[in-house]
């Protein structure tokens, strides 16, 4: 079966600071993989997708970016965090096909201070 | 660009009642739509997904219809229980390929013992 690994669960990081948040999936391959931010009263916003290796969208311009190193890997990232980055943020896998729907991973709850 | 609406945006009744929550988007043109339970400060975990091409789902006490003509789809509890207090998202998908999802800003349902 399928199952998608994020971490961490949380997070608290100063004003400037990097960020790596990693999300993982296993029992699939070439995934569709994307990443999630949901903002109190602001709903669930696509931030990234990326259908292969290499291969990143971005659908906001932001402070963040996406890598995917590996098939079944994906990357968050930033160089220097703002307070505006905070919030609950979500990996997501899914596959091409009408009957197939969206997965999604535990999230991470970034609080930036 | 698609919109989805979600309403009530709260809900709380006493337990045992059953229950019609509803989503609406602007674009028929969808793929498949797909209904998520949230816990707070949880991922999202899939109760159902319609196809285009259906009219309904059912899982359990939970009954999601589609209307894609009208733009319309609801999810039935029945029989509600405590447990099923939680944060209830629609989601739609447009096309077959990567494109995420287009999520509603959800229903928060409490359901009182």
């Amino acid at each position: 079966s399928q199952t998608i690994h994020q971490w961490p669960a949380t997070l608290v990081q100063p004003v400037g600071s990097p960020l790596s948040l990693e999300c993982t999936v296993e029992g699939t391959s070439n995934p569709n993989l994307y990443w999630y931010r949901q903002a109190a009263g602001r709903g669930l916003q696509l931030l990234f997708y990326s259908v292969g290796i290499g291969q990143i969208s971005s659908e906001v311009p932001q402070n963040l970016s996406a890598s995917r190193p590996q098939d079944r890997q994906f990357i968050l990232s930033s160089k220097k965090l703002l307070l505006s980055d905070s919030g609950f943020y979500l990996c997501a896998w899914s596959v091409v096909g009408a009957a197939y729907g969206y997965t999604f991973g535990s999230g991470t709850r970034l609080t930036v201070v | 660009k698609q919109e989805v609406t979600q309403i009530p945006a709260a809900l709380s009744v006493p337990e045992g009642e059953n229950l019609v929550l509803n989503c609406s988007f602007t674009d028929s043109a969808i793929y498949n739509l797909q209904w998520f339970r949230q816990d707070p400060g949880k991922g999202l975990t899939s109760l159902l997904l319609i196809q285009s091409s259906q009219r309904e789902q059912t899982s359990g006490r939970l009954n999601a219809s589609l209307d894609k003509s009208s733009g319309r789809s609801t999810l039935y509890i029945a029989a509600s229980q405590p447990g099923d207090s939680a944060t209830y998202l629609c989601a739609v998908r447009l096309g077959g390929g990567a494109d995420g999802l287009t999520f509603g800003k959800g229903t928060h349902l409490i359901i009182q013992p």
